[in-house]
């Protein structure tokens, strides 16, 4: 069974204060794994999908890595309107459009 | 441009009834998928499309619920004989195709009240 897990469940930073979360994920095969931004009220909003181990993706202050096992969103100097419900969500070998997400890592950037 | 657009975006009803839910999906995009999102978690799949095709409805939970996109397009998700286990956010999603490189596209969901 394809399982994603992230950590920490939510993370406080200060205004500039650079951090990463974590996405684990076991799954047969990897077509894809994409992360996304969710803020409140809102739908999951689409920032990067990463194929194979190695890839980077970067956009304004956020980069995503991926390694076989695991996949990084590293946000460097951070500030209040990068708050958000970070999902990370995997599309495995044997399928075509089924996402399996994780439970998200609720960020909060204090000014 | 306008992205996928859910109606209504808050429903309440009482236990037993029967609700529809609507989903608009992106223009030009042959994939709609249908999610629900409890509070605190990741989106679950129910059901995906592949224009009016229903490819794969295995994340329905029974068979109260179902879904149909017959010119499709516009999709709609239908809870017959609600109970108060099917309150949650319920999400649609669509997509240019299949795969990894098509992203899915999210809407702003409707959320689901059973009194």
């Amino acid at each position: 069974e394809d399982q994603v897990t992230q950590s920490p469940e939510a993370l406080r930073l200060q205004e500039g204060e650079s951090s990463s979360l974590n996405c684990s994920y076991t799954v047969s095969g990897l077509r894809g794994l994409f992360w996304y931004r969710q803020d409140p009220g809102k739908g999951p909003e689409f920032l990067f999908t990463l194929y194979s181990a190695g890839e980077e993706k970067e956009k304004e202050r956020l980069k995503a890595t991926l390694t076989k096992k695991e996949s990084f969103l590293h946000i460097t100097a951070p500030k209040p309107e990068d708050s958000a419900t970070y999902l990370c969500a995997v599309l495995p070998g044997g399928s075509n459009y089924k996402l399996t997400f994780g439970k998200g890592t609720l960020l909060t950037v204090n000014p | 441009g306008a992205g996928v657009s859910q109606s209504p975006r808050y429903k309440v009803t009482k236990r037993g009834q029967d609700v529809a839910l609507r989903c608009d999906p992106i223009s030009g995009h042959v994939s709609l998928y249908w999610y629900r999102q409890a509070l605190g978690q990741g989106p679950e799949f129910l059901t995906y499309f592949n224009y009016e095709a229903q490819q794969d409805k295995s994340g329905l939970p029974n068979d109260r619920f179902s879904a149909e996109r017959p010119e499709g397009s516009i999709s709609t998700l239908t809870i017959q004989r609600t109970e108060q286990r099917d309150s949650a956010m319920y999400r649609c999603a669509s997509s240019l195709g299949q795969g990894g490189n098509q992203p899915q596209h999210f809407g702003d969901g409707t959320r689901l009240s059973i009194l």
